[in-house]
């Protein structure tokens, strides 16, 4: 079974369009992230969800817009693509730590590839 | 949040154990460390954590010396397949706050 499974895989649209790539986790945790991975490979976080709420939102355009219909779901909708909004997306999925010594370790999906042209 | 530093790259032959050595000079007291593994077209994968001395599991060992200013992966007897960028993170604890840094490129050649 896929812990954190995310679709589509790969992305391919115009400039100016809207799409949204979708995330499920099956682990029961309380919170979800979406990262974005440039072309540098640099991995940096833009939003997360803990039980449906938002509780990190860094600097990103509001043209992304994350929706999160229960625990198990986050998915992220961005408005009017433009092209340096190619990267990688990816979405992952935590349980908050049961206190000193345990982990508190994220569960990644495979990624979706975004190609802006 | 406590920042981390780490070599850009590294190379190393089959066989031969790797040692990535991470700074993060301003960890705080509830922090943990913790490293991840990224082969190219996937996700992060969670590989080791710990908070002080050496921890141990099946894929890798962790160092921590007393000051909990840096710390060392220890891949033992690489193979090609661990060719992946690895991730040094401080996690604060109960923490959900996963910040990455660029990362280790580690080549295995044969």
């Amino acid at each position: 079974d896929t812990a954190v499974s995310q679709t589509p895989k790969y992305l391919v649209t115009q400039m100016g369009n809207d799409k949204s790539i979708k995330c499920e986790q099956n682990l029961g945790h309380d919170t979800m992230y979406w990262y974005k991975q440039d072309s540098k490979k640099f991995l940096k976080i833009m939003f997360s969800y803990n039980n449906k709420e938002l509780i990190i939102n860094e600097t990103v355009p509001n043209r992304f817009s994350p929706k999160s219909p229960d625990k198990a779901h986050l998915n992220l909708h961005i408005n009017s693509l433009e092209l340096g909004d190619s990267a990688v997306y990816f979405c992952a999925s935590s349980q908050e730590g049961a206190g000193p010594g345990k982990n508190t370790e994220a569960f990644f999906g495979q990624g979706t590839r975004l190609t802006v042209v | 949040l406590a920042k981390t530093t780490q070599p850009i790259s590294m190379d190393s032959y089959e066989g031969q154990e790797v040692n990535i050595t991470c700074s993060h000079n301003n960890i705080a007291t509830n922090d943990y460390i913790t490293w991840y593994q990224q082969f190219p077209s996937q996700g992060p994968r969670f590989i080791i954590q710990g908070y002080k001395t050496k921890v141990t599991n099946e894929v890798a060992s962790l160092f921590i010396p007393a000051d909990r200013k840096s710390s060392t992966l220890s891949l033992p007897r690489v193979s090609l397949s661990d060719t992946a960028v690895y991730y040094c993170l401080v996690v604060e604890n109960y923490g959900q706050n996963f910040v990455f840094g660029p990362g280790t490129r580690l080549s295995v050649l044969p």
